[in-house]
């Protein structure tokens, strides 16, 4: 079975610009998170989506923003971005949001600002 | 969630047992914990969890401490594929957000 997929793999960008992150769920998850994570500390939170609504939401400015498509896939749209952006974005799923089952992370998209 | 607490790095002989702690002294009751490990520039890879009892899988052993309060994963026997940030989370669901911190970087030597 394939795993989490994420689009693109790398992507460079300036300052100012916008950028789209793509994620794909293993079959039959219903829940997709994305994290943030800068070089040398943990991956961080930012969003989780559920059956298309948002469920969660990290401490991120309002230049973030996500949403589900009925497919269950997410997009992560940040905007204005920053040189502070510059990090691994990293989508995981799960089945559900409540679940004790585990999230699955796909490898993530580098994206670097310049 | 609780927060957890991890040596920031750790040594391991290759083909011998690797025991990473983790301090999770604010667990509550119906909190599990959670085992990750992240090799370089990959996402993180989910390893183990468990509530009260100890836990086995194919990949590791989880012995949680009878308060609760800490928990060792073990590697038994440790290859260089094993190096990695290794996570150790509390949370009520492992489906949910889930708090990373900086985990402890374990390095397996030849």
């Amino acid at each position: 079975d394939a795993g989490v997929t994420q689009s693109p793999t790398h992507l460079i960008k300036t300052r100012g610009q916008h950028v789209t992150l793509r994620c794909s769920p293993i079959s039959g998850h219903k829940s997709v998170s994305w994290y943030q994570q800068v070089l040398g500390q943990g991956p961080q939170f930012i969003f989780q989506y559920y059956e298309k609504e948002e469920r969660g939401r990290g401490n991120f400015p309002d230049r973030f923003s996500a949403r589900q498509f009925p497919n269950y896939s997410s997009e992560l749209n940040v905007n204005a971005l920053l040189l502070g952006d510059s990090a691994l974005y990293l989508c995981a799923s799960s089945l559900g949001p409540d679940s004790t089952d585990t999230q699955y992370f796909g490898p993530g998209t580098r994206l670097t600002v310049l | 969630d609780a927060k957890t607490t991890q040596p920031p790095s750790m040594d391991c002989a290759e083909g011998r047992a690797a025991n990473l702690p983790c301090n999770h002294s604010t667990i509550s009751g119906n909190e599990y914990v959670y085992w990750y490990r992240q090799i370089h520039s990959q996402g993180p890879q989910y390893i183990i969890h468990g509530l009260k009892n100890n836990e086995t899988n194919e990949m590791a052993s989880l012995i949680i401490t009878e308060d609760r309060k800490s928990s060792t994963l073990i590697l038994p026997h440790a290859t260089l594929r094993d190096t990695a940030v290794y996570y150790c989370i509390v949370s009520k669901t492992g489906a949910n957000n889930l708090f990373f911190g900086t985990g402890t970087r374990l390095t397996v030597i030849p």
